[in-house]
């Protein structure tokens, strides 16, 4: 079964600094999706980015990028410029490209903005 | 509608009784799936819907939980005879398809709170 860890419960960082959030994931595919997702504490679960394994590009959006290192299963979110609106539980998941369809959560880093 | 709605938005019950949850997916899309959250964890997968059909229920932890969704739209998750240990927050997210490369979009989650 696969399985992710993030290995941070907390982090912080000031406003405008750049932030990056760890997580390292075990499976025996070869091809899958991870994804970065936010939860405020509206608790509705945000995407922020998406990773195909296949893909060798590291994925970004606006602010938002993942350094992908599949050989280690390990893939990073970096923030740049953090906003005091980036203030929330990220989490890290992973999908079977075929197959299961479930995402496979960690267990979240907390995020705090310091303005 | 505009996102996935899910009701209500918190619920308290006692011990032994029955719940139900209600999900709203995003119109026209296919595929709905069901997790749950415990405090300070990440969301777990309890089961997935392609259509009317459960094409995957593997997450759910025992014989009292159960989940439909006749018309292939609407989904209720039930549970019969409740547990203090079934507290937590139940999200659910839509997809259009069931296609790897398809977003899960998610509700803001019914908080379920077992005295």
């Amino acid at each position: 079964a696969q399985t992710v860890t993030q290995s941070q419960p907390e982090m912080s960082v000031q406003e405008a600094e750049t932030v990056t959030l760890s997580c390292t994931y075990d499976t025996s595919e070869s091809d899958y999706y991870l994804f970065w997702y936010k939860q405020p504490p509206s608790r509705q679960m945000i995407l922020v980015i998406r990773q195909e394994a296949y893909k060798q590009q590291n994925a970004t959006e606006n602010r938002f990028s993942v350094n992908f290192q599949k050989a280690a299963k390990s893939f990073s979110l970096k923030i740049s410029d953090s906003q005091l609106g980036d203030a929330a539980m990220y989490f890290c998941a992973y999908r079977n490209y075929q197959g299961a369809q479930k995402l496979v959560f960690g267990q979240g880093t907390r995020l705090t903005i310091n303005p | 509608g505009a996102g996935v709605s899910q009701t209500p938005s918190n619920k308290v019950t006692e011990k032994g009784k029955y719940v139900e949850l209600r999900c709203d997916p995003i119109s026209g899309h296919t595929a709905l799936y069901w997790y749950r959250q415990s405090l300070g964890q990440g969301p777990e997968f309890l089961i997935y819907f392609q259509g009317t059909g459960a094409a995957d229920d593997s997450g759910l932890p025992n014989d009292r939980f159960f989940a439909v969704r006749p018309e292939g739209s609407v989904s209720t998750l039930k549970i019969q005879r409740t547990e203090r240990g079934d507290s937590a927050v139940y999200l659910c997210a839509s997809s259009l398809t069931s296609v790897g490369t398809d977003t899960q979009y998610f509700g803001p989650g019914t908080r379920l709170t077992v005295l």
